[in-house]
């Protein structure tokens, strides 16, 4: 299995307050994914770095911000957070060509 | 930009019986097309994937899937169900050129034994 590690598995906040949440990787690959996963919605991309420092938006990023100082290291910070960001939250790495992904076990956030 | 369309949200298969999963994209140059599959509590796994040459494209546990240009349809099959079956599939598509992976809503397969 790939070695990619998220942090913390389950999370239960308050709406407004600030959560950052960890993916770190072994592999050394240069793509790193942040996801979220709702019900009807399949998985959509949040955020997605190229390298380090290197970082661009996907296509549900509003109310997201991210960062990767290193390698292996992939931070998502949900700066207030809110209802509507209560999901499933999965990191996922790829090598240079990204044909394939590997998957963390995911981030369980529930927002109250 | 890429998209794939999966119908169905929750698929029932009996144990043995042919499984189907129905995947159409829409790309404007010629994708690489994924399934991935899903275990309860577990992160996404890739079953298969094609990005050149041969059409039908074989994966693990026994699934394959053939891709038909003229029907931009990337369906997934497997002849017999096993109750390890049961899980959630995604089909997913990336444009040639970037990196970014865009995922169905997935199917729910329920193996009836």
């Amino acid at each position: 299995d790939a070695g990619i590690t998220q942090s913390p598995r389950h999370k239960v906040t308050e709406t407004g307050t600030p959560v950052t949440l960890r993916c770190h990787q072994t592999e050394n690959h240069r793509y790193m994914y942040w996801y979220r996963q709702d019900p009807g919605h399949g998985l959509r991309l949040i955020h997605y770095s190229y390298g380090v420092k290197d970082t661009d938006k996907g296509e549900v990023s509003d109310g997201y911000s991210v960062s990767r100082s290193k390698t292996e290291d992939f931070l998502l910070t949900l700066e207030s957070a809110t209802s509507s960001q209560t999901s499933v939250y999965f990191c996922a790495i790829s090598e240079d060509d990204g044909e394939k992904l590997f998957f963390g076990s995911g981030t369980q956030l529930s927002v109250l | 930009a890429q998209s794939v369309t999966q119908l169905g949200s929750h698929v029932s298969v009996s144990e043995g019986a042919l499984v189907l999963l129905r995947c159409n994209y829409s790309s404007s140059v010629p994708p690489y097309l994924f399934w991935y599959v899903q275990y309860p509590n577990q992160g996404l796994q890739l079953l298969l994937k094609y990005t050149t040459g041969a059409t039908l494209v074989k994966g693990i546990n026994g699934f394959e899937a053939e891709f038909k240009k003229s029907e931009t349809s990337f369906h997934l099959t497997k002849p017999s169900a096993h109750m390890s079956d049961a899980a959630e599939y995604f089909c997913a598509v990336r444009g040639r050129g970037n990196n970014r992976l865009a995922f169905g809503k997935g199917n729910q397969v329920v193996v009836i034994p």
